[in-house]
């Protein structure tokens, strides 16, 4: 079965750009969820989707947005970039049943905003 | 509010000895899920084990198991027989079964085998 797979792997951006981060979860899974890495503030959950649909959300501004496809992949979009975007932004994907214990993580998209 | 305290910030430990890493947890939620992971620099995150928090026994997967100790909310990693290849960020998490796939994670613990 393959794993969770995040495009691109590495971006470098300037300031007040926008980007878009792509994710595909293992097949099966149904929930996407998105979490920004910084050495500063470490793994910070930004949102869930399940199901086309935003289920959870963290505490970020609005900025930060995402989507889920009809397949379960997942984008999140960042608009307006700040130099404090620089992270590394990794998604994870888990069964549709919210008691499973399966929460697999990508290999990252390490985005860097000069 | 749902919190994980990863108190040690690095450990050394020697190549073919146990290692414990320490996770506290705080929730008010009697359901709930425990969750570490490996993170080599390459940034990816691995998935070690998991433990209930209506299971009765520790989990155990391979070298690893969880020292789950539910009236001290703690959840300590056990490595044994330490690999130079366990050199990594080790982040303990929670999920709080009401909110989907969120999860809330430690400060992380660095680990260091040496030979």
């Amino acid at each position: 079965k393959a794993g969770v797979t995040q495009t691109p792997r590495y971006l470098i951006k300037t300031r007040g750009q926008q980007v878009t981060l792509s994710c595909s979860p293992i097949s099966g899974h149904r929930s996407v969820s998105w979490y920004q890495q910084t050495p500063g503030q470490g793994l910070q959950f930004l949102f869930e989707y399940f199901s086309e649909t935003q289920r959870n959300k963290g505490n970020f501004p609005g900025r930060f947005s995402g989507r889920q496809f009809s397949n379960s992949r997942s984008e999140m979009n960042v608009s307006t970039l700040e130099l404090g975007d620089s992270a590394l932004y990794l998604c994870a994907s888990s069964p549709w049943d919210r008691g499973q214990n399966e929460q697999f993580f990508g290999p990252g998209t390490r985005l860097t905003v000069l | 509010a749902q919190k994980i305290t990863q108190t040690q910030p690095g450990m050394f430990v020697r190549e073919k000895e146990a290692v414990t890493l320490d996770c506290t947890y705080d929730t008010s939620d009697p359901s709930y899920g425990l969750f570490w992971y490996k993170q080599p620099s390459s940034g990816e995150m691995i998935f070690l084990i998991y433990q209930g928090s209506y299971d009765q026994q520790n989990a155990t997967e391979g070298r690893y198991s969880l020292n789950f100790q539910k009236a001290r909310k703690s959840a300590n990693l056990v490595i044994s027989a330490s690999q130079l290849g366990d050199s990594a960020m080790y982040f303990c998490a929670m999920r709080d079964t009401l909110e989907g796939g969120k999860l809330i994670f430690g400060q992380g613990t660095e680990l260091s085998v040496k030979p």
